[in-house]
């Protein structure tokens, strides 16, 4: 069973183009994450929420939405999509000092 | 502000060599340290943690002792195989605030030869 998973693996669009990412849990957390790796492997944290409720919101462009509907899910939303957001973004989640990541989503906008 | 700064790679070694992978950081309080590894592919995976002074983290024959005197939290493995080719995150948590907020260092490369 994968503890978290992410969709879709891979996403290519176009600028200016809208889309989601979808990451689903079934490890029970209470706390999910939001990352950006860019190519050089450099990882930054982008949101993260607790038990629904942002409660991280780093200084990321506000094209960037984040949506929890429930505790097993956080969305990922950009709008107006921009070439310098081609990067692979992870989901994690968080048990104690251990954080668990998902796959990751590569997104490449031409 | 708290930051977290490792070796540059990409590091490549033969197989059986010594790795060493340095890692400090810069942080008020008394932060929780870490080392995550990313394979080919995948996502990030914890590969050991130490929480305070003096402790050593192990796991799958690699070590890093937390040295608050030298604000230092290396990365060791003795014999280095194949399959640990990946890049490999040092990071900590400060103990400051609720948010459980992981700064990572910017990652190292490595890759070993057969």
């Amino acid at each position: 069973d994968t503890a978290v998973s992410q969709t879709p693996k891979y996403l290519v669009t176009q600028m200016g183009n809208d889309k989601s990412i979808k990451c689903e849990q079934n490890l029970g957390h209470d706390t999910m994450y939001w990352y950006k790796q860019d190519s050089k492997k450099f990882l930054k944290i982008m949101f993260s929420y607790n038990n629904k409720e942002l409660i991280i919101n780093e200084t990321v462009p506000n094209r960037f939405s984040p949506k929890s509907p429930d505790k097993a899910h956080l969305n990922l939303h950009i709008n107006s999509l921009e070439l310098g957001d081609s990067a692979v973004y992870f989901c994690a989640t968080r048990r104690g000092y251990e954080q668990y990541f998902g796959p990751g989503t590569r997104l490449t906008v031409t | 502000g708290d930051s977290v700064t490792q070796m540059e790679g990409p590091v490549t070694l033969s197989e059986e060599a010594f790795l060493t992978i340095n890692c400090t950081y810069t942080a008020t309080g008394y932060p929780s340290l870490f080392w995550y590894v990313q394979y080919p592919g995948e996502g990030l995976q914890l590969l050991l943690k130490a929480t305070k002074a003096d402790d050593k983290g192990s796991n799958k024959g690699f070590e890093a002792t937390y040295r608050k005197e030298t604000t230092s939290f290396h990365l060791e493995k003795g014999s280095v195989q194949v399959s640990d080719s990946a890049v490999y995150f040092c990071a900590f948590l400060n103990s400051g605030g609720s948010n459980y907020k992981l700064t990572f260092g910017k990652g190292t490369l490595l890759t070993v030869n057969p």
